[in-house]
C-alpha cells in the first residue's frame, strides 16, 4: 500500500454503460493527478486538480469526466467509452506539484477493459 | 514539446551492473525522475536529479547531465526482484511529469 488507494482494481464495462473509478490519498498532498497507461506507450497525463481545482486537461476526450471534491479524493467518472480506452489507469498525488523532490507517490491503478 | 526516449527492454545476468539510458528533448526542465514499475503493481519513486553528476542510493545511482539532455539509472549487483519496468520521467512545468515509455529489465539467473 503506498498511501494512495485506488478502486476497483479491475473493471470491465461495456460501452453504453457508465462507471466511475475512485482514488483516495491519505499523505496529506496538494495535488491529485489522473494517467493514463497503455501497452508500449509512455504514460499519458489526462488531468491534473491542485487544492481541489483543475490546473490542466490534456486534450481528454468528453467521455472522460473528472471530480475532485476534496483534497483527498479524485474520481474519475467513464460513459460510452470505446475499446481503445482499455487501459491501466493510474491515479498519483504529490506536494506542491512537480517541482517535490520525491515527484508523485502512484496508486496500484485499475486495469480498464471496454467491451 | 516533450520527447523522452529510453531503450524498450533489457537483459541482464543476476549479480551484474546494468545501466539503462534516457535521452530527453524538452521546452524547459526542471528535473528528472526514475520509477520502478513491478507488473501489475503501482510505479515507485527511485531517484530524482535537478543538478549535473551522480546521485548515489545504495544499489541504485543515477546520473544527469542537462547539457546533453542526458541520464542514466545504475543497477548494482542485479537482483531478480528488479525484474520490472524503468520510467524515466522529466518535469518541465508545475505540474507536469512527461514520462518515457519505460524499459523493461529482465534478470536472468
Amino acid at each position: 500500500e503506498t498511501g494512495v488507494t485506488q478502486t476497483p482494481r479491475h473493471l470491465v464495462m461495456g460501452m453504453t454503460n457508465k462507471k466511475s473509478l475512485k482514488c483516495e490519498q491519505h499523505l496529506g498532498h496538494n495535488a491529485m493527478y489522473w494517467y493514463k497507461q497503455s501497452a508500449k506507450k509512455p504514460l499519458e497525463l489526462m488531468f491534473v486538480y491542485s487544492l481541489e481545482e483543475r490546473v490542466e486537461n490534456n486534450s481528454v476526450p468528453s467521455r472522460f469526466s473528472p471530480e475532485c471534491p476534496n483534497s483527498s479524493h479524485l474520481f474519475l467518472h467513464l460513459h460510452t467509452l470505446q475499446p481503445e480506452d482499455s487501459a491501466l489507469y493510474l491515479c498519483a498525488s504529490s506536494q506542491d506539484g512537480s517541482r517535490s523532490n520525491y515527484g508523485y507517490t502512484f496508486g496500484s491503478g485499475t486495469r480498464l477493459t471496454v467491451v | 514539446g516533450q520527447n523522452i526516449d529510453q531503450p524498450t527492454e533489457m537483459t541482464a545476468t543476476e549479480g551484474a551492473i546494468v545501466q539503462i539510458n534516457c535521452t530527453y528533448q524538452t521546452s524547459g526542465f526542471n528535473g528528472l525522475f526514475w520509477y520502478q514499475q513491478h507488473a501489475g503493481e503501482a510505479p515507485t519513486f527511485l531517484s530524482y536529479n535537478v543538478l549535473d553528476g551522480l546521485e548515489e542510493k545504495g544499489r541504485f545511482s543515477s546520473f544527469l547531465s542537462r547539457s546533453k539532455g542526458y541520464s542514466y539509472l545504475l543497477l548494482k549487483e542485479l537482483q531478480m526482484k528488479d525484474s520490472a519496468s524503468y520510467l524515466c520521467a522529466v518535469t518541465a512545468g508545475s505540474y507536469q511529469l512527461t514520462f518515457g515509455k519505460g524499459t523493461k529489465l529482465s534478470v536472468i539467473p
